[in-house]
């Protein structure tokens, strides 16, 4: 099947910094990726929709200016989390779908980020 | 918007027994989405079913969607320390976009 790749796996930073979360489609180009965040002990949530070179689209209560998406290709979208603080700590996780299976319904996610604000 | 209702929420079982785990939807369902996930690691994909009526296995794992598509099951036969993990199901809403709903996960322990 498709893969997709995240990098960092794990990251820990200063509150007050930025991160920036990769998200790749390896063999397959994606022209819509998902960013989503999970709460501990609650399900995976939406956070935005990201699309290939358009501004993305928030979820209600998702900080735009916070939360910092760039979809600058086929293969590639970008998470920025700007001037994180300890309640940004969670795990992201970023999916993409093929659209070339269209048919299948068929959606890929990435091994996830793990992000700890100190 | 629609809902995944996921029972139970934890599940402790033997090794070698069966158990089944169920997602609930409060709307139609367009594709249903069974995965397997360990704490903090992404996602594995088990299953897709889109078709009311629609029954699909691999290995020891079957999954069922039902006439209405509203409901869906995880059966999982034989159990053994290795399906521990949280399984959760997705649906696909419909909307052009593409995006998936989860429910909120099934903790299953499993007792050597």
């Amino acid at each position: 099947g498709a893969v997709v790749s995240q990098h960092p796996s794990r990251v820990i930073c200063k509150s007050g910094t930025s991160v920036k979360i990769e998200c790749r489609s390896l063999d397959f180009q994606a022209t819509t990726m998902f960013w989503y965040r999970q709460f501990p002990k609650k399900s995976l949530m939406l956070m935005a929709t990201s699309n290939e070179g358009s501004k993305a689209t928030y979820e209600q209560g998702v900080e735009k200016d916070k939360f910092l998406i760039n979809h600058a290709s086929l293969t590639l979208s970008t998470l920025t989390v700007t001037s994180a603080h300890p309640e940004d700590s969670s795990f992201y996780i970023c999916s993409a779908r093929d659209w070339g299976f269209r048919d299948t319904y068929e959606q890929y996610f990435g091994p996830g980020t793990r992000l700890t604000v100190t | 918007s629609q809902e995944l209702e996921q029972s139970p929420q934890s599940l402790i079982v033997q090794e070698g027994k069966n158990l089944t785990i169920n997602c609930t939807s409060s709307k139609t369902l367009y594709g249903l989405y069974w995965y397997k996930q360990k704490y903090g690691e992404g996602l594995i994909f088990l299953m897709m079913l889109q078709k009311g009526g629609e029954e699909k296995s691999h290995e020891k794992i079957t999954a069922k969607l039902d006439e209405k598509k509203q409901q869906s099951s995880l059966h999982i036969t034989a159990s053994q320390p290795s399906h521990a993990g949280i399984y959760l199901c997705g649906a696909d809403e419909g909307g052009s976009q593409g995006n998936l709903i989860f429910g909120k996960g099934t903790k299953l322990s499993v007792k050597p």
